[in-house]
């Protein structure tokens, strides 16, 4: 496989459960990212790891869980979400460093849809 | 902050003809990357053109061209020759730059492309 794979692509859950959303590149980045798009909002950036390490976290409430256990994979752990926590949630990587002719630009998965009933 | 702006929530276009999209930002910046993505139904964005800050010719690619004007803070995206396939939502994107926080992008509301047959 190449590029940026997503799975599930589609997640109902209740606001009680415990799920998990996987993201994977094989694009030999070294840095990975999870927004969230809702409707009529422009993209959030949720939380930046670069070489497994979080870099930022964009004030996201703890029911969200970020890991990333190698610069390959990611993972963004959910639990006793909210309804208004509905969305499609992008994963991305990118070369962290823009050196060498690098643009930084990102690559994105096709996302994962999330409906909280 | 940095801030993208995207003023045309909704696009349209006859085939064959061409259309241009608007992008404004803000920056302090003086150099950077501008990027447009586009997202199909399938939910994948994907890059479609990139401008460099310090470059002052217009970056093109095929069908797609852009219109960057700095001073102005302006970075307009012109498709010529439309086609069905166009029909997307596409999004602005200024990507920053810092030694510890990285490479990232800050994204537009998006403008929802239709093309008319």
């Amino acid at each position: 496989e190449t590029g940026v794979t997503q799975t599930p692509r589609h997640l109902v859950m209740g606001m009680t459960n415990k799920k998990s959303l996987k993201c994977e590149q094989h694009l030999g980045h070294n840095a990975m990212y999870w927004y969230k798009q809702s409707a009529k909002k422009p993209l959030e950036l949720m939380f930046v790891y670069s070489l497994e390490e979080r870099v930022e976290n964009n004030s996201v409430p703890s029911r969200f869980s970020p890991e990333c256990p190698n610069s390959s994979h990611l993972f963004l752990h959910l639990h006793t979400l909210q309804p208004e926590d509905s969305a499609l949630y992008l994963c991305a990587s990118s070369q962290f460093w823009t050196s060498g002719g690098n643009t930084g630009e990102l690559f994105f998965g096709e996302g994962s849809r999330l409906t909280v009933l | 902050a940095q801030t993208v702006t995207q003023s045309q929530p909704e696009m349209s276009v006859q085939e064959a003809e061409t259309v241009t999209l608007s992008c404004t930002y803000d920056t302090s910046e003086s150099d950077y990357y501008l990027f447009w993505y586009k997202q199909p139904p399938s939910r994948q964005m994907i890059l479609v053109i990139r401008q460099e800050a310090y470059k002052q010719q217009n970056a093109t690619e095929n069908r797609f061209s852009v219109n960057f004007q700095k001073a102005a803070k302006s970075f307009s995206l012109k498709i010529s020759d439309s086609q069905l396939g166009d029909a997307a939502m596409y999004f602005c994107a200024y990507r920053t730059w810092g030694e510890t926080s990285g490479s990232r992008l800050t994204f537009g509301e998006g403008t929802q492309l239709t093309v008319n047959p």
